[in-house]
């Protein structure tokens, strides 16, 4: 059984709508990311929480917003979405200073 | 700034054969010795594939090993005898030392072993 959700797999917008991406884990852990990964760049972190709390944001735009409604759930919101959004965005855990397990990804493509 | 650079792939080598994927980060904000490979292997996602968490420790898991080395920054991974099934992406990726325990990843080598 999967140990991180993330919902959809694919996702496809029109530019200036808004989506929100899911993640959910099953690993017990406290910590949770987002990370980013655009076609040829290397994977880029983006959130970090622990216990629902924010513990660093290294996205310049206030586009991007992390919503922690449960200890396992960080899901992430887009709003006036751009075509430089397009990416595949992972989601990612870890129990506290230990390794990260990531998700599968949701391919984002904004049209 | 943080930065990771790993071997331009990709790499190409017969089954059999030794590898060595280098890797060397910036060293102003990276989080000693915290330091991890990943690899994606053909449709499947992100895992672990071994980490250095305490200095002076070797990495080593499924036949690979990664030094660490402090003085020239580099957290190289090696393996004696590939095989095909080795063939996937691997990424290098220290922790750097902001609040939230941020992986900074290299830009991924691609390695494809041919029998």
């Amino acid at each position: 059984d999967p140990k991180i959700i993330q919902k959809p797999k694919y996702l496809v917008a029109v530019t200036g709508s808004e989506k929100i991406l899911i993640c959910e884990q099953y690993l017990g852990h406290n910590a949770m990311y987002w990370y980013r990964q655009s076609a040829k760049k290397p994977l880029e972190f983006m959130f970090s929480y622990s216990y629902q709390k924010l513990m660093d944001n290294q996205t310049a735009s206030s586009r991007f917003q992390p919503q922690s409604s449960k200890k396992n759930h960080l899901d992430l919101q887009i709003t006036a979405l751009k075509p430089d959004d397009s990416a595949t965005y992972f989601c990612a855990s870890s129990p506290r200073t230990d390794e990260q397990y990531f998700g599968p990804g949701t391919r984002l493509t904004v049209l | 700034g943080d930065s990771v650079t790993q071997t331009e792939g990709p790499v190409t080598v017969s089954e059999s054969e030794s590898l060595i994927i280098n890797c060397t980060y910036s060293a102003t904000s990276i989080a000693y010795p915290n330091l991890f490979w990943y690899v994606r292997y053909p449709g499947e996602g992100l895992q672990l594939l071994l980490k250095v968490i305490t200095a002076g420790q070797k990495g080593s898991s499924r036949g690979f090993e990664a030094t660490y080395n402090k003085e020239t920054t580099s957290f190289h991974l090696q393996k004696a005898s590939v095989q095909e099934s080795d063939s996937a992406v691997y990424y290098c990726a220290p922790l750097a030392t902001s609040s939230g325990q941020k992986l900074v990843f290299g830009q991924g080598t691609i390695l494809k072993v041919y029998l």
